[in-house]
């Protein structure tokens, strides 16, 4: 069974830019959560997907935002990148919501803002 | 706001040497995993434990799991150069699906 898979697994932006990345869940996978890993901040959480609705979301400004499509594929925006939007980004399937213990993780994808 | 502190944050050891990672928090956890994750790839699970007291075993990695789940510790025994990367605690509270990750414990193993 394939993995997490993410794309792009590398972006460069400049600031004031927005960029979309995506992830397509393991097969079956209906749940899709968001992370940003950072040097500074280590990994935190964004927000999470279930069934096309966001069913919880991290502490971050409203720039960073998600969807879910019926296949289960997720997608994440950022607008307006500064520079410290700078990171990793790493999504993560379950199979349902509520199986924290369960998230697998895709390769990520590493955005470089300029 | 939820923290997790690994200890130590740097470990740089010779193989076949033992070594434990730790990991606490302040809060009670459902459940708590650790991944080890290596340059440019994301988290890789290892384990994930629920018990208050459960110890699990992956060949040479023996993960605990506090009485009362607020802190786990991970042993290697005898390291490889194999088991060089950065290992991540991460714990869920209640039904919550998003994990709090720890610090992270970066280990180097060398020949």
């Amino acid at each position: 069974k394939a993995g997490v898979t993410q794309t792009p697994r590398y972006l460069i932006k400049t600031r004031g830019q927005q960029v979309t990345l995506s992830c397509s869940p393991i097969s079956g996978h209906r749940s899709v959560s968001w992370y940003q890993q950072t040097p500074g901040q280590g990994l935190q959480f964004l927000f999470e997907y279930f069934s096309e609705t966001q069913r919880n979301k991290g502490n971050f400004p409203g720039r960073f935002s998600g969807r879910q499509f019926s296949n289960s594929r997720s997608e994440m925006n950022v607008s307006t990148l500064e520079l410290g939007d700078s990171a990793l980004y790493l999504c993560a399937s379950s199979l349902a919501p509520n199986r924290a213990g369960k998230q697998y993780f895709g390769p990520g994808t590493r955005l470089t803002v300029t | 706001t939820q923290l997790l502190e690994q200890s130590p944050q740097f470990l740089s050891i010779q193989e076949g040497e033992n070594l434990t990672v730790y990991c606490n928090s302040s809060s009670v956890f459902s459940s708590l995993q650790w991944y080890r994750q290596e340059p440019g790839e994301g988290p890789v699970l290892l384990v994930t434990v629920v018990t208050g007291g459960e110890v699990k075993k992956l060949k040479r990695l023996t993960f605990q799991f506090g009485d009362a789940r607020k802190d786990s510790s991970l042993h290697i025994t005898a390291a490889q150069t194999g088991d060089t990367g950065l290992y991540l605690c991460a714990g869920a509270y209640g039904t919550a699906s998003k994990l709090t990750f720890g610090t992270g414990t970066r280990l180097q193993v060398t020949l």
